[in-house]
């Protein structure tokens, strides 16, 4: 069975630039997670989906930022215009509905904004 | 704020001792706690979780215990393999896991 996948694995672009992360959760999961992680701040959530639904942003850094999940098998996160600050790994994570239920984790996307 | 915290960046042990990895919380309203281990380029990889109604949890070499008392919990891994060296994050999130926290990691290098 296959896991989450994310693309790219590695992203380099300059400041200023348009930044589109891409994850596909595993099949039947309903709830489906952004994680940023950097040396500072460690693991943190960014905004999460249940069902194709945002239910908590507060995590989103700044308007910069924007998550969508048209369908329950594709979502992205978007950052435009991109900034230095921006370098770090994103995570993509999903879990089924149920309780006690595991996040699993995708391989992550290295970006680096020059 | 860190909810969640693992004091101890690394720690080193020999191939057959025991690993205990270390965890402490603040906020009394998690009831779900979970260990990840990840490797370098990789994605964190769920290893054992434990819910508040326990004290323990074991899964082959991996036992996690739980203070609630103390708001701790740990990891242990015994005996311990030169392939466990990863680096370890405990979680800890409310039974419907959407908003789990992390600690910062504890890298564990096991040495043959």
């Amino acid at each position: 069975d296959a896991g989450v996948i994310q693309s790219p694995r590695h992203e380099v672009t300059e400041m200023g630039q348009e930044v589109t992360l891409r994850c596909k959760p595993i099949s039947g999961h309903n709830s489906l997670f952004w994680y940023r992680q950097t040396m500072m701040r460690g693991l943190e959530l960014l905004i999460y989906f249940n069902n194709n639904v945002p239910i908590d942003d507060s995590g989103m850094p700044e308007d910069r930022f924007s998550a969508k999940m048209p369908n329950a098998s594709f979502s992205t996160l978007k950052i435009q215009p991109s900034e230095p600050r921006d370098s770090a790994v994103y995570f993509c994570a999903s879990r089924p509905d149920g309780d006690n239920q595991p996040q699993h984790f995708g391989d992550g996307t290295r970006l680096s904004i020059l | 704020d860190q909810q969640v915290k693992q004091n101890s960046p690394s720690l080193s042990v020999q191939e057959g001792r025991i690993s205990i990895l270390n965890c402490d919380y603040t906020n009394s309203m998690f009831d779900y706690f979970l260990w990840y281990k990840k490797y370098p380029a990789e994605g964190p990889t769920f290893l054992i979780s434990i819910s508040s109604i326990k004290d323990k949890n074991e899964d082959g070499r991996f036992t996690v215990f739980l203070n609630k008392s103390a708001k701790h919990l740990s990891l242990h891994i015994v005996p311990s393999q030169p392939g466990d060296s990863a680096v370890y994050f405990c979680a800890a999130s409310n039974t419907n896991n959407n908003d789990m926290r992390f600690g910062a990691g504890t890298r564990l290098t096991v040495k043959p």
